[in-house]
């Protein structure tokens, strides 16, 4: 089966960087995806990581550790706009299993 | 970005009556569609994987003779939930694949559609 973890709620302020981790167990591995998803809305798609390591996009980055089976998003300058849950999402056998999500809520 | 829509984006029904929500990928093609299932403020759930021209893959636990997913086309994935219960009330999201030759590729999701069961 799969298994993915991640906090439940993070607050942070309005210029801050935030940490959002995830570990998993999985029968098999192909990547990490991460996603943002807006209350009432559709996710969409942050980042994805296949190799371990850093990938940055703009104020996003993803880290990977296979060998942890453990991987994080980092968002650098918050935005309230950055308000919304956030997911990892294991890619498997041409699939897509997601984590419990992660609320973020950022303050003024 | 790709585009994927889903219709309708809400709609409410009585118990016991069946439900189609369509997913469209509209400016590519889709050989893989997937459908989820989230509850308010948990996580989207895989119910199934829509191959285009084959039967859909169902996850375990999910009835596939009441959640009926046909891939009629490579741009076309209906999911049919049917004899609607109030427990079958949820937010019911598509997304698209495109295909790939190895490797990893985005999935694109659809708006969503909200199923509330009366």
């Amino acid at each position: 089966g799969q298994s993915l973890e991640q906090p439940s709620e993070v607050t942070a302020v309005e210029g801050a960087i935030v940490q959002i981790n995830c570990t998993y167990q999985t029968s098999g591995f192909y990547g990490l995806s991460w996603y943002q998803q807006h209350d009432g809305g559709a996710p969409t798609f942050l980042s994805y990581n296949a190799l371990d390591g850093l990938e940055e996009t703009g104020r996003f980055s993803s880290f990977l550790s296979r060998s942890d089976s453990y991987g994080y998003l980092l968002l650098q300058e918050l935005q309230m706009k950055d308000s919304a849950s956030y997911f990892c999402a294991v890619y498997n056998f041409n699939k897509f299993y997601f984590g419990s999500g992660t609320k973020l809520n950022v303050k003024p | 970005g790709a585009v994927v829509s889903q219709h309708p984006s809400w709609v409410i029904c009585k118990s016991g009556t069946s439900v189609k929500i369509e997913c469209r990928s509209l400016d590519f093609q889709a050989t893989t569609m997937f459908w989820y299932r989230q509850f308010p403020k948990q996580s989207l759930m895989l119910m199934a994987t829509s191959n285009e021209g084959s039967k859909a893959t169902y996850e375990q636990g999910v009835e596939k003779d009441k959640f009926l997913i046909n891939h009629a086309s490579l741009t076309l994935s209906t999911l049919t939930v049917t004899s609607a219960h109030p427990e079958d009330s949820s937010f019911y999201i598509c997304s698209a694949y495109p295909p790939v030759s190895g490797g990893y590729n985005e999935q694109f999701f659809g708006p969503g559609t909200r199923l509330t069961v009366l």
